[in-house]
């Protein structure tokens, strides 16, 4: 099966402006997740979806990060304004639908710096 | 809070020689435990759980409560062992299953 797409694999943008980040997750996948890594560190949950509704988006920074998931599939994962501190691999996964039994499945990432 | 520490961020070893890699959590609740392996230029993928009491690629993991630890062992390393590995932790009673992941450890095994 096709794996977690993500699009683009790499963006430079200078603090202020604004970025978004797409992701396509596994077909029939219910759960998607966005995660934040910054270098040096593991990956930290922002949002997750379960179809089209949150889950949890307690670690999302919700003045300047936005995300949705139309019609329970692609989901996008908006910056703006950026800041410095945004520089950082955002991580999109997804799996079959929640729980601790079914695995969560990687995209490539996008490796995102805000000069 | 959910935290999970891995203390090394670099561990180099030996082809043929044991492999530990140390991972220790805190939580409250019922964890459920994970170990991620990202290779080079390769997706962070899952290795092993400890729901499902598994080996995997000579890989073995337990839980221990007591001490709060899920280190994972290889008896003999070899080169295509060397990723970032991540301890990462999910709590069995909550809704979803949320990651808290560590820093992660670079396993580095030389010929």
């Amino acid at each position: 099966e096709a794996g977690v797409a993500q699009s683009p694999r790499y963006k430079i943008i200078e603090k202020r402006q604004s970025v978004a980040f797409w992701c396509n997750p596994i077909s029939g996948h219910a759960t998607l997740y966005w995660y934040q890594q910054i270098l040096g560190q593991g990956p930290k949950l922002l949002i997750q979806f379960q179809n089209n509704g949150v889950v949890d988006d307690s670690q999302l920074p919700k003045d300047r990060f936005s995300a949705e998931r139309l019609k329970g599939v692609d989901s996008t994962l908006k910056i703006q304004p950026a800041k410095l501190e945004d520089s950082a691999v955002y991580l999109c996964a997804s799996s079959p639908t929640s729980g601790v039994r079914y695995e969560q499945y990687f995209g490539p990432g996008t490796r995102l710096t805000v000069t | 809070a959910q935290r999970v520490t891995q203390p090394e961020k670099l561990l180099s070893v030996f082809k043929g020689a044991p492999v530990e890699l140390k991972c220790n959590y805190s939580y409250s609740g019922s964890p459920e435990l994970f170990w991620y392996v990202q290779y080079s230029r390769q997706r962070l993928q899952l290795l092993l759980r400890h729901i499902s009491r598994e080996s995997i690629k000579g890989f073995t993991a337990d839980l221990n409560k007591g001490e709060t630890s899920f280190h994972l062992k290889k008896p003999f390393a070899q080169e295509e062992d060397s990723a970032m590995y991540y301890c990462a932790l999910s709590g069995l009673m909550e809704y979803g299953n949320k990651l808290v992941f560590g820093a992660g450890t670079i396993l580095r095994v030389k010929s």
